[in-house]
């Protein structure tokens, strides 16, 4: 168990809908990394936020969105969904030993 | 641009050691790791070496880094069934950016 927590662990849903994932990093760490794992793309990084910030952005599409709240839990939000958009979401923290990522379980997503 | 590449597959009998492998392209980066996914779980970080340094042992794990040719690999010695997973390596750009191979599945034979 890394300490980090997401949930859903599934959630299915259809196109054109909107979902928000949530997250919870390890006690203390500031830092969390949203990842995408789809079978064709591999683990493409998303988004990374520190103590609130966004702080650097991978390849994340338009329509998706996150954020990181004071209690340090992150969200990502993804509308408009697409059959592409199924895939694994992981989230990741790390603290103040910044060279360390911890991964949650995940959280599988099926848009039919 | 950035590519971390590994290849897809390796079989190993119980007991041998195995060796997989990733080639990277940044040559500034600082640090670079191995992770562990089992079917249905997370990546679960299994180690990593500083860019400064050549070898790290850890138990039955032994990290070669070669930064003349950008190459790093992971030997597990007397691999068991229940190494049997997917392989992740992975580099740091910078300060927060993480690049991640297309990982290697791992099948140890009994």
């Amino acid at each position: 168990d890394s300490g980090v927590t997401q949930t859903p662990k599934h959630l299915i849903t259809a196109t054109g809908q909107r979902v928000t994932l949530r997250c919870s990093p390890r006690s203390g760490d500031l830092s969390v990394y949203w990842y995408q794992q789809s079978l064709d793309q591999g683990l493409q990084f998303l988004i990374h936020y520190y103590n609130g910030e966004e702080r650097a952005k991978g390849n994340i599409l338009e329509r998706f969105s996150a954020q990181q709240f004071p209690d340090l839990h992150s969200e990502l939000n993804l509308s408009s969904l697409e059959l592409g958009d199924s895939a694994l979401y992981f989230c990741a923290s790390s603290g103040t030993a910044d060279y360390e990522q911890y991964f949650g379980p995940g959280t599988r997503l099926t848009v039919t | 641009g950035e590519d971390v590449e590994q290849s897809l597959f390796l079989s190993v009998r119980e007991g041998d050691s195995s060796v997989i492998n990733c080639t990277y392209t940044d040559s500034s980066s600082t640090y670079l790791y191995w992770y562990k996914q089992e079917p249905g779980a997370g990546l679960q970080l299994l180690t990593y070496i500083f860019s400064n340094m050549d070898m790290k042992q850890d138990q039955r794990l032994t990290v070669l880094l070669n930064k003349k040719d950008k190459h790093l690999s992971l030997r597990i010695a007397d691999t068991q069934t229940g190494d049997s997973a997917i392989y992740f390596c992975a580099e740091k750009e910078g300060t927060y950016k993480y690049i991640f191979g297309t990982g290697t599945r791992l099948k140890v034979l009994a």
